[in-house]
């Protein structure tokens, strides 16, 4: 049973446009954490959340965490072709349990 | 932060037999870990890789077909044994510490 969801699983999109990836959890974890990997690569970290309502920027990507710790969202602004990518969120509990992943594709 | 290296990067075996993949840090971390992936898919934890002692595995792996070692806190090994097409993944280790993981790039297995 995969205990985080995450959606949409594909999702291709025009340079310039912006989308958004969605993460359900049916449990609390310590923290919450979003990866996003490239072909050939392992996962590399991109946040961390902890904190019910947080809300953490990286540059164009925005990171929110609901005020249940169960819900977690990353939307991308003015999406790139360098964002193309896996993105995966994954519940920290001293080990991660992993959604899914969303194949994120930015056509130029 | 951890750098992770692993080797080999990918390996084509026949059925039958076993290959170990080693994982080497550049520094010190408390926990690593193995994980199975299918390209374009999300990561499984096969085990936990404790330092000095068994490896703590997740339901639907066992130590028969996937002995891990951890003989420090920088380097580790897991053997897939007895390997089957079913076998053919991509395995990637991870260290780090409780509230952060860092990952190598993965080994590519194939089963012939």
């Amino acid at each position: 049973t995969q205990l985080l969801e995450q959606s949409p699983q594909f999702l291709s999109i025009q340079e310039g446009e912006n989308l958004t990836v969605y993460c359900n959890s049916s449990s609390v974890f310590s923290s919450l954490q979003w990866y996003r990997q490239e072909p050939g690569e392992g996962p590399v970290l991109l946040v961390t959340v902890v904190t019910g309502g947080e809300v953490k920027k990286l540059k164009r990507l925005t990171f929110q965490f609901g005020d249940a710790r169960k819900d977690s969202s990353l939307h991308i602004t003015a999406a790139q072709p360098g964002d193309t990518g896996l993105y995966l969120c994954a519940g920290n509990d001293y080990k991660l349990s992993f959604g899914a992943g969303t194949t994120v594709t930015v056509r130029a | 932060s951890a750098v992770i290296s692993q080797k080999p990067s990918r390996d084509i075996c026949q059925r039958g037999t076993s290959l170990t993949i080693q994982c080497q840090v550049d520094s010190q971390v408390t926990m690593m870990f193995w994980y199975r992936q299918q390209p374009g898919q999300s990561l499984t934890l096969i085990a936990t890789a404790n330092q000095g002692s068994e490896a703590t595995y997740e339901s639907g792996f066992v130590i028969d077909k996937f002995p891990i070692s951890r003989p420090n806190l920088t380097f580790s090994t897991l053997t897939v044994s007895n390997m089957s097409p079913e076998d053919s993944s991509i395995y990637l280790c991870s260290g780090g510490g409780q509230s952060e993981q860092y990952f190598g790039p993965g080994t590519r297995l194939t089963v012939t």
